[in-house]
């Protein structure tokens, strides 16, 4: 079935750049996206990707997308303490619906 | 920010109790999702609605009922609750069809089940 995996944990020093992996199962997924929850709160929409595009990039944001290896990563440039929380990446399962299939979220530690 | 509120935002409730989380939009969104987020299992769909008195079951619905009986509100019903039930609850909305799918998310509700 559908299903999406990401690494649980990273941790980085602050002005370094993070980057986070995601893979994922259905190759017909329109879009692919991003999620930043901050402790206590919903998650906020970062960033997502159209399935015929291979780059995105908004500000120290950059996603890339290898559709062959259903490999989606979301690279955070001069990372702050700031941008610690969990990422979440979701590919779409039903376009009809909108119904997303999430990861599990990734934990990222920025340490001053 | 979308205009999701949740409602209650804290519950503590009894093992056998009825329990009712309330998501209310002001985006006149057709789609409606509730999530349970669980440490280890990311967020998983409960129950959806793609309309007035329009539901369906998601991947987790067992022990779980939904009802939209206006645009605006979509209520999540544990009818008899169990500490399995323990979570944060997270309602979303979404306009299926347009340029994106994207998903908006409410502030949650954290519920304990004793």
């Amino acid at each position: 079935g559908e299903d999406v995996e990401q690494s649980l944990f990273l941790s980085v020093r602050e002005g370094d750049s993070s980057v986070i992996n995601c893979t994922y199962t259905d190759s017909s997924s329109t879009y692919l996206y991003w999620y930043k929850q901050e402790p206590g709160a919903g998650l906020q929409l970062l960033t997502y990707i159209f399935s015929n595009m291979d780059m995105k990039q908004d500000q120290r944001l950059t996603v890339l997308l290898n559709k062959k290896d259903k490999h989606l990563s979301l690279r955070i440039a001069d990372t702050q303490t700031g941008d610690s929380a969990i990422y979440f990446c979701a590919e779409v399962f039903s376009s009809n619906t909108g119904k997303l299939i999430f990861g599990q979220g990734t934990t990222l530690q920025v340490k001053p | 920010d979308a205009g999701i509120t949740q409602s209650p935002r804290h519950k503590v409730t009894e093992t056998g109790t009825p329990v009712t989380l309330r998501c209310h939009q002001t985006e006149n969104h057709r789609y409606m999702y509730w999530y349970r987020q669980d440490p280890g299992h990311g967020l998983r769909l409960i129950h959806y609605s793609y309309g007035v008195k329009d539901t369906d079951k998601g991947e987790v619905s067992d022990g779980y009922s939904v009802s939209r009986s206006k645009t605006e509100d979509f209520l999540l019903t544990l009818e008899s609750a169990t500490s399995s039930q323990t979570s944060v609850y997270f309602c979303a909305i979404s306009d299926p069809g347009g340029d994106q799918e994207t998903q908006y998310f409410g502030p949650g509700t954290r519920l304990l089940v004793l």
